[in-house]
């Protein structure tokens, strides 16, 4: 497709599963990002992609949450034994470069996580 | 570190009036500084961005910010704003040896016919 794709867009979750998040970025793009946005927040960094290396996994606020790209292109975000606090919209962005800090970042739609 | 403030969290604007959405940021060295738009249900799109140059930058639909070294301000305008143009607006600031983009916590704007 021509832009970052996710799925699920929605995803309900009850308290202890595991979930995937899956990540289709735009075709040859070489980072990708996540990002949890929480309600009435804006996006916290989470993790970044070069290629299928993980350069920075900083903003992983859980050893919980895990998140790989083994083929430079498809990402998952898995989160084990979700909370209550994990409920948020989960943001995928790709750029076309790797190593730019002035190149603009292209985001998907998100994939919104309630854990009930 | 770098952060970005957004003291405003709602603008109020009525349709045909110039429209401004402030920002403010911290960064280390030269920042790289960006606005993005989210619409409902929508993921964010790039309006603009700021690397180096000319301090006025231009970017999508009529929309243009302003870079201020010494107020260490972003802030993003637009002559004559339209019903559509309401929409929630980040700031986001990247330092020069960061992966990381930083966002602001939005403002939203609400442009009134």
């Amino acid at each position: 497709g021509a832009g970052v794709s996710q799925s699920p867009r929605y995803k309900v979750a009850k308290r202890g599963q595991d979930v995937a998040l899956r990540c289709d970025p735009i075709s040859g793009h070489v980072s990708l990002f996540w990002y949890q946005q929480a309600l009435g927040q804006g996006p916290e960094f989470l993790t970044y992609f070069q290629n299928e290396a993980q350069l920075d996994k900083s903003g992983l606020p859980s050893d919980r949450f895990f998140a790989e790209r083994p083929e430079g292109s498809v990402s998952t975000l898995k989160i084990q034994r979700t909370q209550q606090e994990d409920s948020a919209v989960y943001l995928c962005a790709s750029s076309l470069v790797g190593g730019f800090p002035q190149a603009e970042a292209f985001f998907g739609q998100g994939t919104r996580l309630t854990v009930v | 570190a770098q952060s970005v403030a957004q003291p405003e969290d709602q603008v109020n604007v009525a349709e045909g009036n110039p429209l401004t959405v402030k920002c403010t940021y911290s960064v280390s060295g030269n920042p790289y500084l960006f606005w993005y738009v989210q619409y409902p249900n929508r993921g964010l799109q790039f309006l603009l961005k700021y690397i180096t140059g000319d301090n006025l930058v231009k970017g999508s639909y009529g929309f243009e910010a302003e870079f201020n070294k010494s107020q260490t301000s972003f802030h993003l305008k637009k002559p004559s704003a339209l019903v559509s143009d309401s929409a929630l607006y980040f700031c986001a600031v990247r330092g020069l040896s960061r992966r990381d983009m930083r966002f602001g916590a939005g403002t939203r704007l609400t442009v009134k016919p």
